[in-house]
């Protein structure tokens, strides 16, 4: 597609219930990046992706959040044993990085809201 | 590492008038800065960026921002508010020593446009 394309779009889930989001890049983007936007608390880096490899996972709030990418393209953020903290939008961007002309801009999908009961 | 601090949660402006909005950043090498809107109800999409040379920089919808190196800010402004500028606005940075790819994000400034 044109865009960076999120789903599910929204998902309900019970305290404990493990929740897989799907992320699908703008095609050729090497770059791609998952955020955590709570109310009041901005963007929150999660992790970014080069290729397939995860230079650096610092943002992952704990062991039970794990995020993997394949072929270069669709990446999916995994929570286990949802808690209601884990409350939520997640937002997913992709990028071509400096070299890629774009000086670096972030092209945000319309994101996952994720409620946890 | 770095950081971003953006002063002042939300701010409101009459329509016509000068809207300023701060960022000051923390990094051992200067790096690439971005401001982001957030329309209600929208994703993020990009207002402008620095990256290297000119200081001062023009996005879209009149928006401007100076990098200053000394200050460490970049400080988004437009000299008249429009009531289509109510939104929330990010300042983001990211790190040179990794090419530009890893993009941290500040708190965000609500803007209010008042009539």
């Amino acid at each position: 597609g044109a865009g960076v394309s999120q789903s599910p779009s929204n998902k309900v889930t019970e305290k404990g219930k493990d929740v897989e989001l799907r992320c699908d890049p703008i095609s050729g983007h090497t770059a791609l990046y998952w955020y955590r936007q709570s109310l009041g608390q901005g963007l929150e880096f999660l992790i970014y992706f080069q290729g397939n490899s995860a230079p650096d996972k610092s943002g992952l709030p704990s062991d039970r959040f794990s995020a993997e990418r394949t072929g270069g393209s669709v990446s999916t953020l995994t929570i286990q044993r949802t808690q209601q903290e884990d409350s939520a939008v997640y937002l997913c961007a992709s990028s071509l990085g400096l070299a890629g002309g774009h000086g670096g801009e972030l092209f945000f999908g319309e994101g996952s809201r994720l409620t946890v009961l | 590492a770095q950081s971003v601090t953006q002063l002042g949660s939300h701010v409101s402006v009459s329509e016509g008038a000068l809207v300023l909005l701060r960022c000051n950043y923390s990094s051992s090498v200067p790096p690439y800065l971005f401001w982001y809107v957030q329309y209600p109800n929208q994703g993020l999409q990009l207002l402008l960026k620095y990256t290297t040379g000119a200081t001062l920089v023009k996005g879209i919808n009149g928006f401007e921002a100076e990098f200053k190196k000394s200050e460490t800010s970049f400080h988004l402004t437009k000299p008249s508010a429009h009531m289509s500028d109510a939104a929330e606005y990010f300042c983001a940075v990211s790190d040179r020593n990794t090419g530009g790819f890893k993009t941290i994000f500040g708190a965000g400034t609500r803007l209010f446009v008042k009539a």
